[in-house]
């Protein structure tokens, strides 16, 4: 059973432009979590997603920045118009359920960097 | 959500037992301790999750007193590879799931 996948590892982009971050969350699992973190600092929630529904979305900036998970495909954090204080981590999570019997397993993460 | 307090980083020598303790006073009666690790440039791992007492697995023990206002996470006898952030957690995750992190315990391994 593969584990939490996330692409592209690395992504650079120019000031701008927009990124799209994909999560592919392990078989079986339907909630899938976003999370940001920057260099020296924890990790800082942004959106919580069940198929094809937001079911929290209180950590994330209200402008430029968007997800999905459709009934097919992966999980998609997008970021529009990136600025440089957008470069961070950014890991997705997935699990069967609501912990906190339902372990969230987290994928290796997408290193942004806005030039 | 309660909130955790840790050490900013400890350091051990190989072979020793190592012992984290967080405290997280404002607990709530439903909330569980999870303890995380994450080695750089890798998400976290689930190590540990208690609600009382004693609980141990195959990686390490977690230590709750009767008051459940701290824990503790003992490691024992660690190794280079040991060396990682370990966050604590405290929290049911509610409705939303969503895990709150803090800044983590920086564990440093030396031969």
């Amino acid at each position: 059973n593969a584990g939490v996948m996330q692409n592209p590892r690395h992504l650079v982009r120019r000031r701008g432009q927009e990124a799209r971050l994909r999560c592919s969350p392990m078989k079986g699992h339907s909630h899938v979590y976003w999370y940001r973190q920057l260099p020296e600092e924890g990790l800082k929630f942004m959106v919580y997603l069940q198929k094809e529904n937001i079911i929290d979305e209180s950590g994330m900036p209200k402008e430029r920045f968007s997800a999905e998970f459709p009934k097919e495909g992966p999980s998609i954090l997008r970021i529009q118009q990136v600025v440089r204080g957008d470069s961070a981590a950014y890991f997705c999570a997935s699990s069967k359920g609501l912990p906190p019997n339902n372990e969230q397993f987290f994928g290796p993460g997408t290193r942004l960097t806005v030039l | 959500l309660a909130k955790t307090t840790q050490p900013i980083s400890m350091d051990s020598y190989e072979g020793q037992e190592v012992n984290i303790t967080c405290s997280h006073n404002n607990i709530a009666t439903n909330d569980y301790i999870t303890w995380y690790q994450q080695f750089p440039s890798q998400g976290p791992r689930f190590i540990i999750q208690g609600y009382k007492t004693k609980v141990t697995n195959e990686v390490a023990s977690l230590f709750i007193p009767a008051d459940r206002k701290s824990s503790t996470l003992s490691l024992p006898r660690v190794s280079l590879s040991d060396t990682a952030v370990y966050y604590c957690l405290g929290g049911n995750g509610g409705s939303q799931g969503n895990l709150i992190f803090g800044k983590g315990t920086k564990l440093s391994v030396k031969p």
